[in-house]
């Protein structure tokens, strides 16, 4: 009864390479987050959809691209990977709560590794 | 502008209390938070203050807002090994779909 899940948990790849990452949650929410950890552990946001839709979207590669086939999913699929891609992907999830209490629970995370 | 700081390390002896600080910048924040990262886990919501509270009690955990000087802090009492982690702060921007703006996260350690 996993509550936001991540797949897969570790991924190591050539430069070059496209991968994808999934999330699901099955909290019932309607908004999803994708964040990028580095190794000195910042936690910036990069994307949010709600209900499908792209809410946030910040300075981020257009490499980088998000989809959300229904509000319980968004993946995140990235091309032409390169060495300063890797990071820990966080997925997390939150109710849409405008200009009021928002809190995220977040998946365990996706080790990418570019060598 | 949107920016949150935190100091990156702390130490302190089993039994003890921690204090970790925070500052940010963003005067229109709903809601400050405090989140844990165990290592290879994600984050998890630890506790969390309205802006228009100095302070709130939760167990052991005990949050200060000053909001005059953009200061948040956690305080953990009688820290335990067990309280070892990364500490985020995270302030909640007011309109829209609530973006959080995190801290760079306090590493918390705890020796006997």
């Amino acid at each position: 009864d996993t509550a936001v899940s991540q797949t897969p948990k570790y991924l190591v790849t050539q430069m070059g390479n496209d991968k994808s990452i999934k999330c699901e949650q099955n909290l019932g929410h309607d908004t999803m987050y994708w964040y990028k950890q580095d190794s000195k552990k910042f936690l910036k946001i990069m994307f949010s959809y709600n209900n499908k839709e792209l809410i946030i979207n910040e300075t981020v590669p257009n490499r980088f691209s998000p989809k959300s086939p229904d509000k319980a999913h968004l993946n995140l699929h990235i091309n032409s990977l390169e060495l300063g891609d890797s990071a820990v992907y966080f997925c997390a999830s939150s109710l849409k709560a405008p200009s009021s209490y928002n809190e995220q629970f977040f998946g365990p995370g996706t080790r990418l590794t570019v060598l | 502008g949107e920016d949150v700081e935190q100091s990156l390390f702390l130490s302190v002896r089993e039994g003890d209390s921690s204090v970790i600080n925070c500052t940010y910048t963003d005067s229109s924040s709903t809601y400050l938070y405090w989140y844990k990262q165990e290592p290879g886990a994600g984050l998890q919501l630890l506790t969390y203050i309205f802006s228009n509270m100095d302070m709130k009690q939760d167990q052991r955990l005990t949050v200060l807002l000053n909001k005059k000087d953009k200061h948040l802090s956690l305080r953990i009492a009688d820290t335990q090994t067990g309280d070892s982690a990364i500490y985020f702060c995270a302030e909640g921007l007011r309109g829209g779909y609530n973006k959080l703006i995190f801290g760079a996260g306090t590493r918390l350690a705890v020796h006997p």
